[in-house]
């Protein structure tokens, strides 16, 4: 696509449900982040994709947490027994990564996903 | 540990004046240097991206200026509109692949 999509646009679970949130990144793109924004906040880092190699999972907040990137595209967070505090819209984005004549590390972010735990 | 600051944190300006946003590094081994706005309940959109190489970027009304051994950036915005009003973020990456972001200004231009 031409940009990053984000679904769903917004959820609204119950306390303790588990929820998955998608990102499909821009075709080409082989690195992936995930950041979380809590309201009124600044953005934190949760997770990072590149090609094929591990990801950089030092941002995530908690073993409820965890992420997949599936044939190096789309990912799928994935957050178990969801807590109240885990509101927050949480932002994609994605990058051609670095070196050669795409790779400007320049980020592009979708809409997020405004997960809403009751 | 890098750390960027933007300061005002909030600005407030009539239509049509010029304006200038501030981001502060304290760390000058940057690969490149991101300036975004953000509306309310959205995601973050591109402006601007300085390389390191690089001294400044233009795009329409807007301008970013990139000075290492200063450890600034500014994003220079002529001629303001009401559909300005966003908040504006910088957002610098390290060589070693790392993302710092600023802390935002909220800008408001006043019709």
């Amino acid at each position: 696509g031409a940009g990053v999509s984000q679904s769903p646009s917004n959820k609204v679970t119950e306390k303790g449900k588990d929820v998955e949130l998608r990102c499909d990144p821009i075709s080409g793109h082989t690195a992936l982040y995930w950041y979380r924004q809590s309201l009124g906040q600044g953005l934190e880092f949760l997770i990072y994709f590149q090609g094929n190699s591990a990801p950089d999972k030092s941002g995530l907040p908690s073993d409820r947490f965890s992420a997949e990137r599936t044939g190096g595209s789309v990912s799928t967070l994935t957050i178990q027994r969801t807590q109240q505090e885990d509101s927050a819209v949480y932002l994609c984005a994605s990058s051609p990564g670095r070196g050669g004549f795409r790779g400007t590390g320049e980020l592009f972010f979708g809409e997020g996903s405004r997960l809403t735990v009751l | 540990k890098q750390e960027v600051t933007q300061i005002p944190a909030a600005l407030s300006v009539p239509e049509g004046e010029n304006l200038v946003l501030n981001c502060s590094f304290t760390d000058s081994a940057i690969y490149n240097l991101q300036w975004f706005r953000q509306d309310p309940g959205k995601g973050l959109t591109s402006l601007l991206l300085i390389q390191s190489s690089q001294r400044e970027q233009t795009s329409g009304r807007l301008n970013a200026s990139l000075d290492k051994s200063s450890g600034r950036s500014t994003l220079y915005i002529a001629a303001s509109q009401p559909g300005d009003s966003a908040t504006y973020l910088c957002l610098l990456s390290n060589t070693g692949n790392q993302f710092y972001f600023g802390t935002g200004t909220s800008l408001t231009v006043i019709p």
